[in-house]
């Protein structure tokens, strides 16, 4: 089984709709991540959280929030979507010493 | 964070060594280079990291310059798989690693 999973793979959602994409790890480790990725380009954070009483802003957090319900799971939610938020999602874990591990994605098509 | 600046785009011919340049000149003293791969839109992959000597790992080896300011990825024996966009990232270790961001990286085209 895969170490860090994200759900759902795709979505297909409306302008102003509220979504969740989810992330779970079996890794044991602390610090969890959100990232966005747009075609072509390199990844932009969106959240972090270093513990389950830990959440941080990243560069682009506009738009977004996320709650760290356990140290296993860090959600992503859009509260209401706009279309310039379509792109591939990747949620990310690492330990203290900063080594990251990604999930597979989502992508998230907003109409 | 160090900022970093890589090629955007490299080819390589298969069976020959890939070798994928980074600078970092604003690198502290406490950061160490990391490198990751993506291919075709799947998560990232961590490839390997160092602070100032030379690694080797089974994917790759990384060569850091004595001043610190650059490194360079090398994959011995490339193959069409390791055709990927390559990231190479500063951060320091434990403290902050959350605040690192990708660059657009190196596109690296191995061909037959």
């Amino acid at each position: 089984d895969a170490d860090v999973t994200q759900t759902p793979r795709n979505r297909i959602t409306k302008t102003g709709k509220r979504i969740m994409l989810e992330c779970s790890q079996t890794k044991g480790h602390d610090r969890m991540y959100w990232y966005r990725q747009d075609p072509g380009l390199g990844l932009r954070l969106i959240y972090y959280s270093f513990d389950v009483k830990d959440i941080n802003k990243g560069e682009i957090s506009d738009g977004y929030s996320v709650s760290r319900q356990a140290q296993a799971k860090f959600s992503l939610s859009l509260e209401s979507a706009i279309p310039n938020q379509t792109a591939l999602y990747f949620c990310a874990t690492s330990d203290f010493l900063g080594t990251q591990y990604f999930g597979p994605g989502t992508r998230l098509l907003v109409l | 964070d160090a900022k970093t600046t890589q090629p955007p785009s490299m080819d390589c011919a298969e069976g020959r060594a890939a070798n994928l340049p980074c600078n970092h000149s604003t690198i502290s003293g406490n950061e160490y280079v990391y490198w990751y791969r993506q291919i075709h839109s799947q998560g990232p992959q961590y490839i390997i990291h160092g602070l100032k000597n030379n690694e080797t790992n089974e994917m790759a080896s990384l060569i850091i310059t004595e001043d610190r300011k650059s490194s360079t990825l090398i994959l011995p024996h490339a193959t069409l798989r390791d055709t990927a966009v390559y990231y190479c990232i500063v951060r320091p270790v434990g403290t902050n690693a959350g605040k690192s961001t990708f660059g657009d990286g190196t596109t690296l085209t191995v061909k037959p």
